[in-house]
């Protein structure tokens, strides 16, 4: 199985700092990797797909990249609503594999 | 706009099956690949499987030995069933779709909450 795994675990920030959160994969996967927004009792919710495509919908500071083993999200400036846990997805390989989550909190 | 809800028990007893059905709208099963994803505290996020074309399924091999998921095309749903269910299958069970194979989930259900408890 292809391991995640996301850094930090969890972080503090307030409105209008850039977030960046880091996802390592135990090998290659290309630019087979979402991230998703989740909050409290709901599913999560797709931000980008392959790496750094925006899901429609989704507020244009949410970007991503990376390519291989290391990917990152970025939030150029963090809105109150975006206080949630943040998951990496891995679709290059069965089983799907996701990372253990960031949660990012309010300083 | 696709629609996924989940419905089921949401108390199980130990050493039984678990069964959970996905009703989908605004699309159909027969296209596109339908997951099964559990969450719990202890394991974070783990897909279990996927349906597609109402006859090709891929299992986590972790759970392989006691999952099954099958379709019901007339009612536009698709079923998971786990055996041998432990405290450990306690979890919050989501049904999801991908546009296809080696894509990620774009759509969701609600999620429900499955306790494994005498």
């Amino acid at each position: 199985d292809v391991q995640m795994t996301q850094s930090p675990s969890s972080l503090s920030a307030s409105v209008g700092d850039r977030v960046t959160i880091t996802c390592r994969a135990s090998q290659g996967i290309r630019n087979n990797l979402s991230w998703y927004q989740q909050k409290p009792g709901k599913a999560p919710k797709r931000l980008i797909y392959t790496a750094s495509n925006l899901q429609s919908g989704v507020p244009s500071r949410f970007s991503g990249s990376g390519s291989g083993t290391e990917f990152t999200l970025t939030i150029s400036s963090l809105q109150p609503e975006d206080f949630a846990t943040y998951y990496c997805l891995q679709h290059n390989s069965y089983p799907l594999t996701f990372g253990g989550g960031t949660k990012v909190g309010v300083k | 706009q696709v629609q996924l809800q989940e419905s089921g028990p949401g108390l199980v007893k130990p050493s039984e099956t678990l069964s959970l059905t996905c009703t989908v709208s605004g699309g159909s099963v027969t296209y596109f690949y339908w997951s099964w994803i559990r969450q719990s505290p202890g394991k974070g996020l783990e897909w279990i499987g996927y349906i597609y074309n109402s006859a090709i399924t891929n299992y986590n091999p972790s759970l392989e030995s006691r999952v099954t998921i099958s379709p019901d095309t007339s009612k536009n749903q698709f079923s998971l069933r786990l055996s041998s269910v432990t405290a450990a299958d306690t979890a919050v069970y989501y049904c999801a779709r991908s546009v296809g194979d080696y894509f990620s989930f774009d759509y969701w259900g609600q999620g429900t909450l499955v306790t494994v408890s005498s």
